[in-house]
């Protein structure tokens, strides 16, 4: 079995401060990691993802995250936000095996950006 | 390019009923995911299907049941409805089995049971 934790329910931040999203994950085998971003009233948007290879994966909109394979975690960050990146956000995982459509996701984390 | 698009956007209904909900994929995607987000938590995977045929199925009864079309659209249908399915309902496409890893969702439909 897998799971998806992310630590955070809530994150308030000002504009153009530095945020990080926390997320861990537990699993027996291997696992392909995401991060989905949702604005009011839409869908999930992809923001990175990591398959494999370098351990530092930049995304969209000036986010990135890095993998770590000995604390199973998937942090993403970004060094300054906008008003715009006011949304909820979503670590996700799959096993290798399994087929894309089948994600994992966390509770998720609100990000709320103030002037 | 056309995106996901999802039909109804919001609809209501009573326990006992059932409901159909609609999917049309991004143009050229032949994967279709369903997941279940109820309010204030994640996406739970539903099931996925791939050339009209269910590919993976997560945790849900069999009242959850779905269909994909030759054209890759697809529909979800709940039977005998619960006050817990009420929920936002996503439909997420994506190229084949050995795609890129990148789903791309639809805005939704939003049930919710009375």
């Amino acid at each position: 079995a897998q799971s998806v934790t992310q630590l955070d329910s809530q994150v308030p931040v000002f504009e153009e401060a530095p945020v990080e999203l926390r997320c861990n994950y537990s699993s027996s085998v291997s696992v392909y990691l995401f991060w989905y971003v949702q604005y009011p009233n839409q869908g999930l948007q992809l923001l990175l993802k990591y398959l494999s290879g370098s351990t530092l994966v930049k995304g969209i909109n000036g986010f990135e995250a890095e993998f770590n394979k000995s604390q199973t975690s998937f942090h993403l960050r970004k060094p300054s936000v906008h008003i715009s990146d006011t949304a909820e956000y979503f670590c996700a995982v799959k096993k290798t095996t399994d087929s894309w459509g089948k994600l994992q996701f966390g509770a998720g984390t609100q990000v709320v950006v103030t002037p | 390019e056309t995106g996901v698009t999802q039909s109804p956007t919001h609809l209501i209904k009573t326990r006992g009923q059932q409901v159909t909900l609609r999917c049309s994929s991004q143009s050229g995607h032949n994967t279709v995911s369903w997941y279940q987000q109820a309010l204030g938590q994640g996406p739970q995977f539903i099931f996925q299907y791939y050339r009209e045929e269910e590919n993976g199925r997560g945790n849900f009864p069999p009242r959850f049941s779905g269909l994909q079309f030759p054209n890759y659209s697809s529909e979800l249908n709940v039977n005998a409805l619960e006050l817990d399915d009420s929920a936002l309902y996503l439909c997420a496409s994506s190229l084949d089995l050995k795609g890129t890893g990148e789903l791309f969702f639809g805005e939704g439909s939003r049930l919710t049971v009375l």
